[in-house]
């Protein structure tokens, strides 16, 4: 079956550090991938997206490639701040899907 | 405006109530779903309704039906409530019916079952 697999948190940076967060997943078929993010009290929102192999998502300084041959998707940015702080969640869905799977989600706070 | 707008935003209730909980989407998708975030923050897909036909569900209780009165709302109706009911209930909703496209999440409703 499908599946998302995400590093465990919580992650603690200080600001401008370095954010890496690894997403692999399994998946029959082509997946699309995506990371959502949940700031504290709220939903959930799109970040950035990739659709195909070797596409690259980007959104508010925050990357993401999707690689095929490591099935991996994994979410940077270069210069966290304060307000980055909140869940991300690394999902898929396959060309016959209806629904995402999505990853247990990494809570990333970053302090000043 | 909202895209996707549910209410209440909070429930509480006792256990063996029977409570509803709304969604509606202005962004003319074709698509809506309902996904359950536990106390974990895992989050799973309940149902999918697409042009208000039934397309997903999963192995969720009979005491959760969904009704889609037309395109743009989705509802779910709890029956019997249980402890185990607890969590922050996401409505989405996307178009077309698979694939890549984005989906679009409400803020979310968080059950609490006393």
């Amino acid at each position: 079956g499908n599946s998302v697999t995400q590093m465990e948190g919580p992650v603690t940076l200080s600001e401008e550090a370095f954010l890496t967060i690894n997403c692999t997943y399994t998946a029959t078929g082509y997946p699309s991938l995506f990371w959502y993010v949940q700031y504290p009290g709220e939903g959930l929102q799109l970040l950035l997206k990739a659709t195909k192999a070797d596409d690259k998502g980007s959104n508010k300084g925050f990357e993401a490639t999707y690689r095929k041959e490591t099935t991996s998707f994994h979410l940077e940015k270069g210069s966290v701040q304060v307000s980055d702080s909140a869940v991300y969640f690394c999902a898929l869905i396959t060309n016959s899907g209806y629904a995402l799977n999505f990853g247990k989600g990494t809570s990333l706070l970053v302090t000043p | 405006d909202t895209a996707v707008s549910q209410t209440p935003k909070y429930l509480v209730t006792q256990m063996g109530n029977d409570k509803s909980i709304k969604c509606e989407q202005n962004l003319g998708h074709d698509t809506m779903y309902w996904y359950k975030q536990d106390s974990k923050k895992f989050l799973k897909i309940m149902f999918s309704y697409n042009n208000k036909e039934l397309i997903i569900n999963e192995t969720v209780p009979n005491r959760f039906s969904p009704k889609s009165p037309d395109k743009a709302h989705l509802n779910l109706h709890i029956n019997s409530l249980e402890l185990g009911d607890s969590a922050v209930y996401f409505c989405a909703s996307s178009h077309p019916t698979s694939g890549a496209d984005t989906q679009y999440f409400g803020p979310g409703t968080r059950l609490t079952v006393l």
